[in-house]
């Protein structure tokens, strides 16, 4: 049972817009801790795609976004392309736990 | 950016250790810190530990203190993770880290090693 809650798998077609959601408490999301998402293709190691401050590393296009409301956070991705499809965690710190803590993982399917 | 590079993949008795290592090249241990997260078969990522190499400070997973040792070379701009009494629960690829800076917790991970593949087997 992850800390922070991600939905399983969520889908989209291509051009359209999905959101996958980070649910967390008040000792970490809500205590102001900052959140960051990952992605993750098969096979291959996590990289980053957006941070807390909603900074994006070079080559991570402006299609991907994130935003907050209370103890959740938000990755909105737009303009949903094939290459989207992955595996995708988000990340935080725990002061209760003392630790990082990461969601469980929602699988984003391109229809 | 840093690139890391992990060291080959490993298969250990239980009950044994293993230790697996983590070369940074570009720019240098300086100003940065490096955590190692597992992820075990089809499962989600597990964070470990880290540590900032310059000052040698390290913060542990609660759930792992005692078993873990996370440490890092400077000269070498090496860091490495050694994980004693190991179960079979403990297989997973386990990945090194790297932030930007000397947050070990609060930061995001910008840089990832290939991961290394521990299998804890009989």
């Amino acid at each position: 049972q992850s800390v922070l809650t991600q939905p399983p798998s969520v889908s989209g077609a291509p051009g359209q817009r999905v959101v996958i959601s980070c649910s967390g408490s008040f000792s970490n999301i809500g205590a102001g801790y900052d959140v960051h998402w990952y992605q993750q293709l098969p096979g291959a190691a996590p990289k980053f795609v957006i941070d807390g401050k909603v900074n994006r590393p070079s080559g991570v296009p402006d299609r991907f976004s994130a935003s907050k409301s209370g103890t959740s956070v938000f990755l909105a991705i737009t303009g949903l392309q094939a290459e989207d499809e992955a595996e995708y965690f988000c990340q935080s710190f725990d002061s209760s736990l003392s630790a990082v803590v990461f969601g469980g993982g929602t699988r984003l399917t391109v229809l | 950016q840093v690139q890391l590079v992990q060291s080959e993949a490993e298969v250990k008795e239980p009950g044994s250790s293993v230790k697996v290592s983590c070369k940074a090249s570009g720019d240098t241990f300086s100003s940065y810190s490096v955590s190692w997260v597992r992820q075990a078969p089809g499962q989600g990522l597990e964070w470990v530990g880290g540590v900032i190499p310059v000052f040698g400070t390290t913060n542990y997973a609660q759930k792992f203190q005692g078993r873990v040792t996370i440490s890092a070379d400077e000269s070498t701009n090496t860091a490495y993770m050694e994980l004693s009494s190991l179960r079979s629960d403990d297989t997973a690829i386990y990945y090194c880290a790297g932030a930007a800076g000397y947050d070990i917790l609060t930061g995001h991970y910008r840089d990832w090693g290939q991961g290394t593949l521990v299998t804890a087997s009989s």
